[in-house]
Parts: C-alpha cells; structure tokens; sequence
C-alpha cells in the first residue's frame, strides 16, 4: 500500500481480556516504531524493531505488552489483560532505514483502544 | 526535566496573519534532529519540516519554516499566511543521536484554531 496500515481502528474490550493491533508498514521499510498517545497528549515511545529484530523495547510500560515483526514487515503489538489504564491511541510509524538522524518516520491512522 | 516543551497549549491566530509555535530542547548529545508534525482533528500525523543540529540554515517547506536557534535550545515553527487548515494540533519532536536516533520523543503539543 501508499501508506502505513493498522487494523483495527477501533477496538473496544472488556478489562482482562488480550488484544493484538497490527501494523503494516510501508513496503521495503526496515524500521518500525509502536507509540501510544493518550488524549491531549503528544506520542510515547514504546519499542522499535530493525528488520524482525526487536532493539529497543524501552518504553514498554510492564510486562503485559509485548510486540513481534517475525518476518520483517508486519508487526503485532499484543497487551495481555487489558485494563483500563490501556486505553490510548495506539501508533505504528516505519521509516526507509535506521540510525540516521534525519531519517523520517510515517505515522499510521492508529488504533484507538478502549477498555471498558 | 522534559526533553520537549512546549509552553502553548493553545494558541489562535486570524487567517492570512503569521503565527509562532514555541518549542524548546533539552539534550546533551551534539548530534540530533527536530521534527514538527501537525495532527487535525481525523488524527493522523503529518509531517511538516525537519532540522538538523548541524543544519546551518533554518529549514523551510513552503509556507513553514523553523527558527532554529540552538544555544537557547528552541526550534519554533513558524506558520506564514496561515489558513483555516491549518487548525490543528502541532508536535515538536527530537531524534536524539545517543539513543541510536531509534525513537522520537514528543512534546505536549499546541492546539492552533485559524479564525476567518
């Protein structure tokens, strides 16, 4: 596709239940970036992966969250006993290569989680 | 101490009238890049102008350019002509070169209503 793609968009669940939000970067991108962004609020790092290799998980907020890019393209980000702490917008972004400064990231229409 | 700041959290200007975001920095690398991205209201972010720390000149990019004055550690955006599409919420962002240039940190970001 043109564009960084998530699915869903929207994704509303019960407080204790798992999901899984995907992300679909652009093709031949190498890098790929999760962010959360709760309301009023600028994106939050949460991890970074190079190819499949995941190299940077930093800003993961505890061991419920985890994430996975086997092949090297797709990635799913998966929160296991969602609360509602949890609800955010949930970014994908990818860019072209890694470890360049300038090297410019594209944002995807997001997820927007609720946990009720 | 924040990385990012952004002191505006709202900020209007009339259509067709110039109108200064602020955004400061704090980082001890050398190397770093800084970023504005715009979000309307249907939320996705949109990139608007990059720059780099070594960047001598200020970045333009149409109608934005960034005042880039590195001993304040300030990296505003400037909007010249504003329109009624420019309403939106504005993020500064920086690339850091000591974290492997693998994640942007966001400021808070500024909400900017254009009036006719």
């Amino acid at each position: 596709g043109a564009g960084v793609s998530q699915s869903p968009r929207y994704k509303v669940t019960k407080r204790g239940q798992d999901v899984a939000l995907r992300c679909d970067p652009i093709s031949g991108h190498v890098s790929l970036y999760w962010y959360r962004q709760a309301l009023g609020q600028g994106p939050e790092f949460l991890t970074y992966f190079n190819y499949e290799a995941q190299q940077d998980k930093s800003g993961l907020p505890n061991d419920r969250f985890s994430a996975e890019r086997p092949e090297g393209s797709i990635s799913t980000l998966t929160i296991q006993r969602t609360e509602q702490r949890d609800s955010a917008m949930y970014r994908c972004a990818s860019s072209l290569s890694q470890g360049s400064v300038a090297d410019l990231q594209f944002f995807g229409p997001g997820t927007r989680l609720t946990v009720l | 101490a924040q990385k990012i700041t952004q002191t505006q959290p709202g900020m209007f200007v009339q259509e067709k009238e110039a109108v200064t975001l602020d955004c400061t920095y704090d980082t001890s690398d050398q190397s770093y890049g800084l970023f504005w991205y715009k979000q309307p209201s249907s939320g996705e972010m949109i990139f608007l102008i990059y720059q780099g720390s070594y960047d001598e000149q200020n970045a333009t990019e149409g109608r934005y350019s960034l005042n880039f004055q590195k001993a304040r550690k300030s990296a505003n955006l400037v909007i010249s002509a504003s329109q009624l599409g420019d309403s939106a919420m504005y993020f500064c962002a920086m690339r850091e070169g000591s974290g492997g240039y693998n994640k942007l940190i966001f400021g808070a970001g500024t909400r900017l209503a254009v009036h006719p």
